[in-house]
C-alpha cells in the first residue's frame, strides 16, 4: 500500500523568505510526527499530532515554526523567515500505535 | 551527556561479514529500543524493535538489550552489499507522558564491499 508521502523532494530558497512542507501520511494513521535531520545529527522530534487532541509542539525550534494538520490527513510544516541554519532534511513519519512510526522520504530545505 | 550515543562510523566490512552495530543510553526510564535503516536520501525504516532485556532475532539481524548497562546492539550476520546504509538506534519512554517521542541515535554509516 501507499506509504508516507512528503513535498517537496527539495526545496532551496533564499534566507528570510518562508516555506511551506508537506506531508500525506499513510491513510488510517492517527499520530503524525514531524522530525528535523541536520548533517551529521541524529533526527531531532519537532511535534506530534494525535487526532483531534492538541498538538505537543514542545520540539519545535522557534517561534518561526508552526505546523497544521487537519483531522487525521494532510499536515503542513511552516518555517516563516528562514535562516540558513534551517537547512536540514524535513521527515515526516505516521502511525497507527506510537511503537511503529513509518517515515516519509523526507524535504530537503537548502536556505541560501 | 546525550540521552543516546552512537559511534558514526563509517564502518567498512566485506561481504559475509558479522557487522556489530551498539548505542548507549542514559536513562532508565526508556523502556523501548528500536533500530532503523536509512538509505542515501531515502527515510528511515523500521527494523527491529524490542522492549525487553535479551535478544530477538529476525532473520539475519539480531537485536540485543541489555538493560542493567543500557546498552543495545544489533547484529548483522552474513552481510550483504544491500546492507550498506545508515544504521539508527531510536529509544522511547515506556507508559506515561510523551512515550510517542523517539530519541535517536546520530547513526552509523556502514558500507558492505562485495
Amino acid at each position: 500500500g501507499a506509504g508516507v508521502s512528503q513535498s517537496p523532494s527539495n526545496k532551496v530558497t533564499e534566507k528570510g523568505k518562508d516555506v511551506e512542507l508537506r506531508c500525506d501520511p499513510i491513510s488510517g494513521h492517527t499520530a503524525l510526527y514531524w522530525y528535523r535531520q541536520r548533517l551529521g545529527q541524529g533526527l531531532e522530534f519537532l511535534i506530534y499530532f494525535q487526532g483531534n487532541s492538541a498538538p505537543d509542539k514542545s520540539g519545535l525550534p522557534s517561534d518561526r515554526f508552526s505546523a497544521e494538520r487537519t483531522g487525521e490527513s494532510v499536515s503542513t510544516l511552516t518555517i516563516q523567515r528562514t535562516q540558513q541554519e534551517d537547512s536540514a532534511v524535513y521527515l515526516c513519519a505516521s502511525s497507527l500505535v506510537v511503537d511503529e512510526q513509518y517515515f516519509g522520504p523526507g524535504t530537503r530545505l537548502t536556505v541560501t | 551527556q546525550k540521552e543516546v550515543e552512537q559511534d558514526p562510523g563509517p564502518l567498512s566490512v566485506p561481504e559475509g561479514a558479522i557487522v556489530s552495530l551498539n548505542c548507549t543510553y542514559s536513562n532508565s526510564a526508556f523502556q523501548y529500543f528500536m533500530w532503523y535503516r536509512q538509505y542515501s536520501r531515502k527515510g528511515p525504516e523500521l527494523l527491529m524493535y524490542t522492549y525487553s532485556s535479551g535478544n530477538k532475532e529476525d532473520g539475519r539481524f539480531t537485536a540485543q538489550v541489555d538493560k542493567s548497562s543500557k546498552y543495545i546492539s544489533l547484529f548483522i550476520r552474513d552481510s550483504q552489499p544491500s546492507d550498506s546504509a545508515t544504521y539508527l538506534c531510536a529509544i522511547k519512554r515506556g507508559s506515561g507522558g510523551s512515550n510517542y517521542k523517539l530519541t535517536f541515535g546520530k547513526g552509523t554509516l556502514l558500507t558492505v564491499n562485495p
